[in-house]
């Protein structure tokens, strides 16, 4: 069973722009990551944020943790045509050795020129 | 540093068949996990594989098998092939060892078609 639900399903905008994506989820959880999926291939690990952090930076990525809420937000920057891809956070339940990671149904991304 | 790997990248198979497919992990990495993608849909897990053994499982039916080698590389095997299970399997390997983290990297995938 999926885990959580990214929102929007689907979001399109032009280059240069800022993108959000949100995800929520259902049970407490070790740590949640964001991984990008172009085009039905491998996924990309993009950023890994454990349940005691509330706010994480990489490159043009800011991730943001509430877990009161149960939920999780990613931020790109100053959008590119590459960033056109499927989005998918992650939850890791117990992390460590008994680390399994529950997906959403996760948010596709267009960046037009 | 080789990522992780998968072999075959496609397969096509009918219903009833068998069908292995086969992950090396990313070097320094001793654990493998298995994930099914539906077309249209997130990553599912199926099991995990450390020290060659089935540490955890998700809910799929005993159909589902798998192995790991001493040299960590992991096998799925898959018998009585549906129609459903017609979908992109991932392999994803990590580490236990603290130091490394628990971030899983995946690799491209092979997608099977059953007909």
């Amino acid at each position: 069973s999926q885990q959580g639900e990214e929102d929007p399903q689907a979001l399109s905008i032009q280059e240069g722009e800022n993108a959000t994506m949100n995800c929520s989820y259902k049970t407490s959880i070790n740590n949640l990551q964001w991984y990008r999926q172009n085009s039905g291939r491998g996924l990309v690990h993009l950023i890994l944020i454990r349940s005691n952090e509330r706010e994480k930076h990489s490159g043009r990525l800011r991730v943001t943790l509430d877990t009161s809420k149960k939920s999780s937000s990613l931020l790109i920057t100053a959008s590119r045509a590459a960033d056109t891809a499927s989005y998918f956070c992650a939850t890791d339940a117990r992390g460590g050795t008994a680390s399994k990671l529950t997906f959403g149904t996760g948010t596709r991304l267009q960046v037009t020129l | 540093d080789a990522g992780v790997t998968q072999s075959p990248t496609h397969l096509i198979k009918t219903r009833g068949q068998q069908v292995t497919l086969r992950c090396s992990p990313k070097s320094g990495h001793d654990t493998v996990s298995w994930y099914q993608q539906a077309l249209g849909q997130g990553p599912q897990f199926i099991f995990q594989y450390y020290e060659e053994e089935e540490r955890q499982r998700g809910n799929f039916p005993d159909r589902f098998s798998g192995h790991q080698f001493p040299n960590y590389s992991s096998e799925l095997n898959v018998n009585a092939l549906l129609l459903g299970d017609s979908a992109l399997y991932l392999c994803a390997s990590s580490s236990l060892d603290r130091d490394v983290g628990d971030t899983q990297y995946f690799g491209p995938g092979t997608r099977l078609t059953v007909l």
